[in-house]
């Protein structure tokens, strides 16, 4: 398996504009989870699904946040109007309840900078 | 609220220097104890799953162990491969996967 794929690798966007980040989870995977990684505040939990449907959504830090996924392969988080204070590093993982190790495997990321 | 600290921020160490890294946490029924490591510029990648106190697990040079408050990550006779951010995350309540992140510590390993 070729892993968490996120898109794009880096994103550079200015403030105002839209910006959307792709994942496809590991095959067979039943949970997918977004993070956001900062210096100041480390590893945060943004949403997640199970099933395709959202769990969880109290991370998402406010209205210009969104999240999708509409099947077992794709989930797309978006930020619309993007500010300079959103730059960080996001995250995916996905995982199978099934496993018993609740180990997620993470994407490489990526990172936005909005100027 | 579920908290996970961990310390030191950063460690430098001499290869074949032996350390402990520490992961103090505060999580409503604890469901595991998970460490994780983060190679720069890549995502974090899991090593192990702790369910209980007293509970060890393995992996070449590191053991993790786990008491009701804290966990170690014990690196024993490091290399400088073993360089990299390690994460400590508490799961707990009923919600499935939703782990709560510390703020990783920087480990150092010179030749």
């Amino acid at each position: 398996d070729a892993g968490v794929i996120q898109s794009p690798r880096h994103e550079v966007t200015e403030m105002g504009q839209e910006v959307t980040l792709r994942c496809k989870p590991i095959s067979g995977h039943d949970y997918l989870f977004w993070y956001r990684q900062t210096m100041m505040r480390g590893l945060e939990l943004l949403i997640y699904f199970n099933n395709n449907v959202p769990i969880d959504d109290s991370g998402m830090p406010e209205d210009r946040f969104s999240a999708k996924m509409p099947n077992a392969s794709f989930s797309t988080l978006k930020i619309q109007p993007s500010e300079p204070r959103d730059s960080a590093v996001y995250f995916c993982a996905s995982s199978f309840s099934g496993a018993g190790n609740y180990g997620y495997t993470f994407g490489s990321g990526t990172r936005l900078t909005v100027v | 609220e579920d908290q996970v600290t961990q310390s030191p921020e950063a460690l430098r160490l001499q290869e074949g220097e032996s350390s402990s890294l520490n992961c103090s946490y505060t999580v409503s029924g604890l469901r595991g104890l998970f460490w994780y490591r983060q190679d720069p510029g890549k995502g974090p990648e899991f090593l192990f799953t702790l369910y209980s106190a007293g509970e060890e697990k393995e992996k070449e040079r590191l053991k993790a162990t786990l008491t009701k408050k804290e966990s170690f990550l014990h690196i024993t006779a490091p290399k400088p491969e073993d360089s990299a951010t390690y994460l400590c995350a508490g799961a707990g309540g009923t919600s499935y996967g939703k782990l709560t992140f510390g703020q990783g510590t920087i480990l150092t390993v010179h030749p």
